[in-house]
This record gives C-alpha cells, sequence and structure tokens, in this order.
C-alpha cells in the first residue's frame, strides 16, 4: 500500500496567518491526491482534488500544489472556522491510503 | 441536495456481524462510484472498501478483505457494508462517501454523517 506522510502533526497558528500542510507519499502519485477538512464530530470536507483543483463552494484562500509524491496544502489567510483536522488522500492505487492528519489549532 | 444517511451501528460482540447501510439521494445513484471509510475513536481516517457505479469491481482495505463485502441496491438507491467475524479494532466510526465519478479513481465529494459500530465483549 501507499503510505502518505503529512508534516506537521499538530500546529498552532493565529488567525490572518498563512499555513502550509505538507504530504508525501511513498511513491509516485501523479495527481491522484485530495486534500479534506475535518471538525470535531463532524464527517470529512472535501477542499481539494486532483492536487489543485479547488472543489466548488470551497474558499479561495485554500490552495493545493504539487505531483508525484510531494504535495502541499496553502491557506492563505487563516480564519476562526479554519481551525480544524486536515487530511491528504491518495486516490491513485487500491487500497486508497490517508494521511495521518495535521490538526491546525489556536496559537 | 445530496445526502447520505448511515444506519446500522451498534454494540456487537468479537466474531459477530453487522450490517451497515447507506440511504442516498438527490443525485443518480448508479452514476457514482461509492466508498466505505473508517475513523476509530481519536484516530484518523482509514479507507475501508469501494464499489463501481455499476456494482461490479469492489476493492477493500487490507485489514478487512476476506471480512466485509461492499454491495449496493439499486432498487432503493442504498449503498450496503456486510461486516462478519468482526475485531476489536474494528471499532470505529463509519461514513459512506459518493465519489466524484463512476468507476475511474476519484475523491470523495459528499459524506455521510457516520454510524458508530463498537466491538466489545
Amino acid at each position: 500500500a501507499i503510505r502518505m506522510t503529512q508534516s506537521p502533526s499538530s500546529l498552532s497558528a493565529s488567525t490572518g496567518d498563512r499555513v502550509t500542510i505538507t504530504c508525501r507519499a511513498s511513491q509516485d502519485i501523479s495527481s491522484y491526491l485530495a486534500w479534506y477538512q475535518q471538525k470535531p464530530g463532524k464527517a470529512p470536507r472535501l477542499l481539494i482534488f486532483a492536487a489543485s483543483t479547488l472543489q466548488s463552494g470551497v474558499p479561495s484562500r485554500f490552495s493545493g500544489s504539487g505531483s508525484g509524491t510531494d504535495f502541499t496544502l496553502t491557506i492563505s489567510c487563516l480564519q476562526s472556522e479554519d481551525f480544524a483536522t486536515y487530511y491528504c488522500q491518495q486516490y491513485y492505487s487500491y487500497p486508497q491510503t490517508f494521511g495521518q492528519g495535521t490538526k491546525v489549532e489556536i496559537k | 441536495q445530496v445526502q447520505l444517511v448511515e444506519s446500522g451501528g451498534g454494540v456487537v460482540q468479537p466474531g459477530g456481524s453487522l450490517r451497515l447501510s447507506c440511504a442516498a439521494s438527490g443525485f443518480t445513484f448508479s452514476s457514482y462510484g461509492m466508498h466505505w471509510v473508517r475513523q476509530a475513536p481519536g484516530k484518523g481516517l482509514e479507507w475501508v472498501a469501494f464499489v463501481r457505479h455499476d456494482g461490479h469491481n469492489a476493492n477493500y482495505g487490507d485489514s478487512v478483505k476476506g471480512r466485509f463485502t461492499i454491495s449496493r441496491d439499486f432498487s432503493n438507491n442504498t449503498l450496503c457494508l456486510e461486516m462478519n467475524n468482526l475485531r476489536l479494532d474494528d471499532t470505529a466510526v463509519y461514513f459512506c462517501a459518493k465519489s466524484l465519478a463512476g468507476g475511474i479513481p476519484a475523491a470523495n465529494d459528499y459524506w455521510g454523517q457516520g454510524t458508530l459500530v463498537t466491538v466489545s465483549s
């Protein structure tokens, strides 16, 4: 199975900060990568697919980049509603796999 | 609007069985692949299974292969997960999720609220 490694596992930031989360795949997955946001007790929400395509309805402060094995999720100006856990997911091959998550907390 | 509503969770003993359902509405059920994804208490997301839009070619995670079966009922737009020989580490919230595509690999754009399965003696 392809292993997805996110960093950092957690971070503290303030409203208005620029935040970057990275995700590394154990092998080339082209652009078959998605990013999800999850808040406690809620289902995940799709933010980005195909590494850089913004899902409909997602604010433009979210962006994704990368291809191959290295990917990045950037939140350009952190808002209060963005404090959550973020997961990357590869769908290049089965079994699909998720990163371990990055928890974005209030500083 | 798209709605996915899971049901069937509960408490079951190790070695027991359970059948989860996910009622889908608001989209053409027969056009999209469907997934089950689970999350153990306090842990991250784990992909469980996928079935294509036409109900063929299922795929499973290594930890559930041979014990779980994913299927879809087109007569009432329902996704199912039959879980047998349950183990303590199957305890999790189980989410059903709609794929962006029918049979090709794609991300999941809609998720249900989840149903809790607890395996305990």
